[in-house]
């Protein structure tokens, strides 16, 4: 199985910080990728596939990069609607793997 | 607009099973993936399995070999996900998800069942 690993595990920030979550896979999983936001009570949502590929109606300010292991999410102006867990997921191959959460709560 | 709606929230004996089911709308089920993610309590996100109800081919995480048996009903849209054997650690809230072929993300959820095992 592939292994995914998040850091931080959590983060607190102000509105307007850039923030930057990183995860990492246990091996090349070229860029099958891809980033969601959970807040409390409710269903994951996806922000991007692919790596990189931003979902429509998902604000601009979230980003994604990376290839291979490496991968980074980043918030260019944290808004107060961002505060929530965001979750990494590989779709290379079965089991399609979570990594663990970071946390972004209010400085 | 893709739709998912889920079952009802259920509460179980240790060794009993439950099962869940999630009615498609919108989309193509067929040609879907429909996954099964569960969260326990406080705890992050787990892929429990999926099923290719083109193929009819359903594909489970290690974990829950043997325990989970995942169906598609292609004449209602709807797909169940049913673990047997249950024990206290398997509360969790158990989301459906869709995604569009094998390496796509899941880009549709249901809106999660609450699964509760106690004695």
């Amino acid at each position: 199985d592939i292994q995914m690993t998040q850091s931080p595990s959590s983060l607190s920030a102000s509105i307007g910080d850039r923030v930057t979550i990183t995860c990492r896979a246990s091996q090349s999983i070229s860029t099958y990728l891809n980033w969601y936001q959970q807040k409390p009570g409710k269903a994951p949502k996806l922000l991007i596939s692919a790596a990189s590929s931003l979902q429509s109606a998902v604000p601009s300010r979230f980003s994604g990069s990376g290839s291979g292991t490496d991968f980074a999410l980043t918030i260019s102006s944290l808004q107060p609607e961002d505060f929530a867990t965001y979750y990494c997921q590989q779709s290379y191959s079965t089991p399609f793997t979570f990594g663990p959460g970071t946390k972004v709560d209010f400085k | 607009q893709v739709q998912l709606v889920q079952s009802g929230a259920e509460v179980k004996k240790p060794g009993s099973s439950v099962k869940v089911s999630c009615k498609a709308s919108g989309g193509s089920f067929s040609s879907y993936t429909t996954n099964w993610v569960r969260q326990a309590p406080g705890q992050g996100l787990e892929w429990v399995g999926r099923i290719i109800p083109i193929l009819d081919i359903a594909n489970y995480a290690q974990k829950f070999q043997g325990r989970v048996t995942i169906t598609a009903d292609r004449s209602t849209s709807t797909a169940y996900m049913e673990l047997s054997s249950l024990i206290s650690e398997d509360t969790a809230v158990y989301y459906c998800a869709r995604a569009v072929d094998s390496g796509a993300p899941l880009a549709y959820w249901g809106q999660g069942t609450l699964v509760t095992v106690s004695s």
